[in-house]
């Protein structure tokens, strides 16, 4: 079974300009999850989708958005770029919507986004 | 709110050495407790996880017990490679309703040959 999958890998940016990142959850997988991952403020959760809805959002100003596809595919956007959002966003879908707090998250590699 | 505090890295060890790495969590309710592993340049991995009070969780040779009454999630290994260098996140989810995953910092593990 094929895992989360996050594209580009890589993508460098200059201030100011807007940024697309695509995650594909695993096969099955309805909930994906985005996180923002920097040495000085480790893991920080973004949002996080079910069925199109964004069911949870973490504490990031506006410019940080996302949305899911009919397929579960997902897509976090970040506008007018700052060079604090330098970071690995990372991905992460589960299988089933939150009935109870065991699910398991499968994170992809990430998409390494760099700002000049 | 919940929270989740590790030991500060990095935690340098010979080869065979034995590994602890401390983990505390504040929650209300009964959060499910997990550890992931973080390879260089990789995403996280799922290491082990436990979701109700003295449940042992394991993986290839680690392991970690839910300490409800300590409120802790220790890591620990008996003998760690070198192929074990990685970071280490521990992490909650919450159950108050929202169900987030909640991080550690990470710890950083060099094992040395």
């Amino acid at each position: 079974k094929a895992g989360v999958t996050q594209t580009p890998r890589y993508l460098i940016k200059t201030r100011g300009q807007q940024v697309t990142l695509s995650c594909s959850p695993i096969s099955g997988h309805r909930s994906v999850s985005w996180y923002q991952q920097t040495p000085g403020q480790g893991l920080q959760f973004l949002f996080e989708y079910f069925s199109e809805t964004q069911r949870n959002k973490g504490n990031f100003p506006g410019r940080f958005s996302g949305r899911q596809f009919s397929n579960s595919r997902s897509e976090m956007n970040v506008s007018t770029l700052e060079l604090g959002d330098s970071a690995l966003y990372l991905c992460a879908s589960s299988l089933i919507p939150r009935t109870g707090p065991t699910y398991e998250q499968y994170f992809g590699p990430g998409t390494r986004l760099t700002v000049t | 709110g919940d929270s989740v505090t590790q030991m500060e890295g990095p935690v340098t060890l010979s080869e065979e050495a034995f590994l602890t790495i401390n983990c505390t969590y504040t929650a209300t309710g009964y959060p499910s407790l997990f550890w992931y592993v973080q390879y260089p340049g990789e995403g996280l991995q799922l290491l082990l996880k436990a979701t109700k009070a003295d449940d042992k969780g394991s993986n290839k040779g680690f392991e970690a017990t839910y300490r409800k009454e300590t409120t802790s999630f220790h890591l620990e290994k008996g003998s760690v490679q070198v192929s074990d260098s990685a970071v280490y996140f521990c992490a909650l989810s919450d159950s108050s309703g929202t169900y987030k995953y909640i991080f550690g910092t990470g710890t950083r593990l060099k094992v040395l040959a």
